[in-house]
């Protein structure tokens, strides 16, 4: 089946510093690719999302970069702050689907 | 206020036990999902809802059904539970532009 596969497993920043995380889609009909983050012991909210019909997207901190032709995309955390600290998961979904398929997650850590 | 809310958020019962988690939204979200969390695996779909009594099997369905009698309640049950299905649920909604609010999760262990 497709899969969405998120590279990092963990990754430890210095605060202030910026945090990439990237992951990679097999399905070349995805069009939607959000990411969420889930702080400890709590559900996953969504922080910013991209569709397919542009390559990059920016929310304060947050840049969403996306390369159709490797089937690539990543968030850039710029600055970071010991609240970003928390695991992220990237997800895609192909146009006109309700179902999301999820990364593995990457544990964020920002050292003060 | 817009909200998830899952019940309940732990659970412990034995092997062969019937498990109901039950998820509400108050938002009047047409879809609804069931997903598992597991270490190393991300969130995998068990469950989804498209309105009342419209539901399709995700990725994982075996070994769980869902009720959804009304728009903003949606149960997940495991008849006769089994040890592997040990994990963490999370209830999700979201209305029509893909992006999904989850509950705080049900943490089960079957033991």
């Amino acid at each position: 089946g497709e899969k969405v596969e998120q590279h990092e497993s963990t990754l430890s920043v210095r605060e202030g510093d910026s945090a990439v995380i990237n992951c990679t889609y097999t399905d070349t009909a995805s069009s939607y690719f959000p990411w969420y983050k889930q702080e400890a012991g709590k559900g996953l909210h969504f922080v910013i999302d991209i569709r397919s019909n542009v390559d990059r997207k920016q929310s304060q901190r947050l840049i969403v970069l996306l390369d159709k032709k490797a089937k690539r995309f990543s968030l850039h955390i710029t600055a970071t702050q010991p609240e970003d600290s928390a695991i992220y998961f990237c997800a895609s979904a192909s146009s006109g689907s309700w179902q999301l398929i999820f990364g593995s997650g990457t544990q964020l850590t920002v050292m003060p | 206020d817009m909200k998830v809310t899952q019940m309940p958020r732990y659970l412990i019962k034995r092997m062969g036990e019937n498990v109901l988690l039950e998820c509400g939204q108050d938002m009047s979200h047409e879809t609804m999902y069931w997903y598992r969390q597991d270490p190393g695996l991300g969130l995998q779909l068990i469950y989804i809802s498209y309105d009342v009594d419209s539901n399709s099997e995700g990725d994982i369905p075996k070994g769980y059904r869902v009720s959804r009698k009304k728009r903003e309640h949606f149960s997940l049950i495991l008849d006769s539970a089994k040890t592997n299905q040990t994990s963490v649920y999370f209830c999700a909604s979201s209305f029509r532009d893909n992006t999904l609010y989850f509950g705080a999760g049900t943490r089960l262990s079957v033991l």
